[in-house]
Formats: C-alpha cells, structure tokens, sequence
C-alpha cells in the first residue's frame, strides 16, 4: 500500500523559515512533488525531486531522502502571500498517477 | 497560451440527477486526471485516462464515470448524484513520458464547487 503523512497546521511569522516535512512508504517509488493550494484556487507545481539531495528555487527548496522515505519543503523569508496549503505527491514507476498527502496548512503572521 | 479549464465553477443539483463536468485542456497532453478534495482526506483520485479511449478507475470511482473521445477532453459524469459527492472537484492533465524519464508535472484546472441536495 502507500501512505503519506505531512502535518496538518503550522504556523510562522513573516520574514522567518519554515520547514514542512512529509513522509512517504509506497512501492516502485519514483519521484516526489510539491505543489502549492491558496484557498479557493488549485494547486500549482512547485518543485520535483527524484535524486536524493537539495533542489533550490529562488525562496523555496525541496528536499528528498529516498533511503528514509523523507522530503521536506523549506521555505525562506515568509512572505504574507505564502499563507497556503503545501501538497506533497509521490509517483511510481509502473504510473503516471500522483498520490497525494492531505496537505499542510501554513499561516504566516505579521 | 495553453490551459485547461473547467465547466461550471459552480454547481447545484438535486440527489438522484445525472450531472456531467467539463474539463478541457490546450496542452496537447496524453494523461487527464480527476481528483475530489474534502476536508481531512486530501486530493483522492477518480479516474484517469493516458490518452484517447483510454479510461482507469482511480480509488474512489464509484458512482462516476469518464469517457475520452479526443485528446482534450475528459467530461466526468455523476450517473445519480448523491450528497456524499459533494465536493471540489478538480481536473489535472499531464504528458506522457517514457518510465525512464520519470513522471511528469501534473497541471490542474480552476475546480468545480458541486453541492448534492
């Protein structure tokens, strides 16, 4: 079976870094998505990794531990705009299809 | 620009009706995707198609059905709309690489807000 966990609230202040962790147990794992929701809209794609390690982009930056089943999403200089649900997705090698997390809620506060 | 769109934004419907939702992209893409999002449970997916002709059952395919006749078309229909199928639904569209490129990004529409009766 697969499982994905992520937690469901966190909260930061703006100007600050946040991390969101997400792990995963799937079988044939292939890759793994972020993806950001503001409420009421759908989701966008935010970073891919399929090798180990740290992929940067511009304030945001993924990260993927395939051995440990673990990636995180870390977020730099908190922005009010950055208030939003983070998806974290995993893929498999035998599908096109994406399994989803339930999501994390983030809150940024002046 | 290429996009994908779906129709209504909105919907109300009574139980028992047939309801049908449009989803329509411009990428050219092989892979069409619905998914519903509810509270606590996260995007779960409905069905899917890898190109025209093409239909799979996702984990919560009961009650829904899919047809693809072209390749940028996916109508999803409610065959007697229920209340437990209230719920955003959303419409996703990708390409199709080979298995040695990986999976490729995902890209949804706006979603369309149903209420069940």
């Amino acid at each position: 079976g697969q499982n994905i966990d992520q937690p469901t609230e966190m909260t930061a202040t703006e100007g600050a870094i946040v991390q969101i962790n997400c792990t995963y147990q799937t079988s044939g794992f292939n890759g793994l998505f972020w993806y950001q929701q503001h409420a009421g809209e759908a989701p966008t794609f935010l970073s891919y990794n399929v090798l180990d390690g740290l992929e940067e982009k511009g304030r945001f930056s993924s990260f993927l531990s395939r051995s440990k089943g673990y990636s995180y999403l870390l977020l730099k200089e908190l922005q009010m705009k950055d208030s939003a649900s983070y998806l974290c997705a995993v893929s498999s090698y035998n599908t096109d299809k994406l399994i989803f997390g339930t999501g994390t809620r983030l809150q940024v506060f002046p | 620009d290429a996009e994908i769109t779906q129709s209504p934004r909105h919907k109300i419907t009574e139980t028992g009706r047939q309801v049908t939702l449009a989803c329509h992209q411009t990428w050219n893409h092989n892979n069409m995707f619905w998914y519903r999002q509810d509270l606590g449970h996260g995007l779960r997916l409905i069905h899917y198609s890898y190109g025209v002709q093409d239909t799979n059952k996702g984990e919560v395919s009961d009650g829904y059905s899919v047809s693809r006749s072209n390749t940028e078309d996916l109508p999803l229909t409610l065959e007697s709309a229920a209340s437990s199928q209230t719920s955003v639904y959303f419409c996703a569209s990708s390409d199709r690489k080979g298995r040695e490129y990986g999976t490729d990004t995902q890209y949804f529409g706006p979603g369309t807000r149903l209420t069940v009766l």
